[in-house]
């Protein structure tokens, strides 16, 4: 059974640092092909990619966000952490992590997802 | 990359049916799109995968009969029949581009369902 579970800080100051974890259950980012995403959704708004890391550690980031964006994993704890600099209120959002899987240079679809934390910036 | 254009809204009866459309931008009839329902405070599901020439691959997981895809030309469409109470929420359509430093994920802006 596929599970996936974000956690993070509920609020956060604008300018700072925000670290989300994503742990995950029922596979292993070490099998080929394994990879996990990053997603936000603003209230009310539609969902937006912000990053991906595979299973040999390479990493895809939103090219707007690109310079404030980190994405990388524990692999003993099956985690995957992503951690966004200079934070500002218009990154309201609830931010969510889902599986993909890599299969000869195509990606499936993200088929597991978790159920989202929300993150409020404001001072 | 693709840009993904849904209705804001859309209401069906319950036990009725119900199209919801995904359009692709202009060039990109040959991408393949993902459909997620997404429950009011619940992370998205995937529903199916859908290209030209239908829906590719399997659904998602315990995703019932009652939700099939039509591909054609840039319309990626998700049809529900005998819409249950359970089916309200919002559906997103998704698509992948590119690769390495090149690679994103385009979301349409999501179609609200409501459930009469």
């Amino acid at each position: 059974q596929v599970t996936l579970k974000e956690s993070g800080p509920a609020v956060i100051k604008p300018t700072q640092t925000l670290t989300l974890t994503c742990s995950f259950s029922g596979f292993s980012l070490t099998t080929p092909g394994m990879c996990v995403g990053w997603f936000r959704q603003p209230p009310g708004k539609a969902l937006e990619w912000l990053a991906l890391l595979d299973w040999d550690e390479d990493e895809y980031y939103k090219t707007s966000l690109k310079t404030r964006l980190t994405i990388s994993k524990d692999t003993s704890k099956n985690q995957v952490v992503l951690s966004m600099t200079k934070m500002d209120p218009v990154d309201t959002a609830t931010y969510f992590c889902a599986r993909t899987q890599l299969w000869n240079d195509y990606f499936g679809a993200f088929d597991f997802w978790g159920q989202g934390t929300m993150v409020t910036v404001s001072s | 990359q693709p840009a993904l254009s849904q209705p804001p809204s859309a209401s069906a009866s319950l036990g009725a049916s119900v199209t919801l459309t995904c359009t692709l931008s202009t060039g990109h009839r040959d991408y393949t799109v993902d459909w997620y329902q997404q429950r009011p405070g619940k992370g998205p599901r995937f529903l199916v995968r859908v290209g030209s020439g239908g829906m590719v691959g399997s659904k998602g997981e315990g995703i019932p009969d009652r939700f099939s895809v039509v591909g054609s030309g840039l319309n990626r469409s998700l049809t529900i029949r005998n819409i249950q109470e359970e089916d309200e929420g919002d559906y997103h359509c998704g698509a992948d581009h590119g690769t390495g430093t090149n690679f994103t994920v385009e979301f349409g802006g999501g179609t609200k369902l409501t459930v009469l």
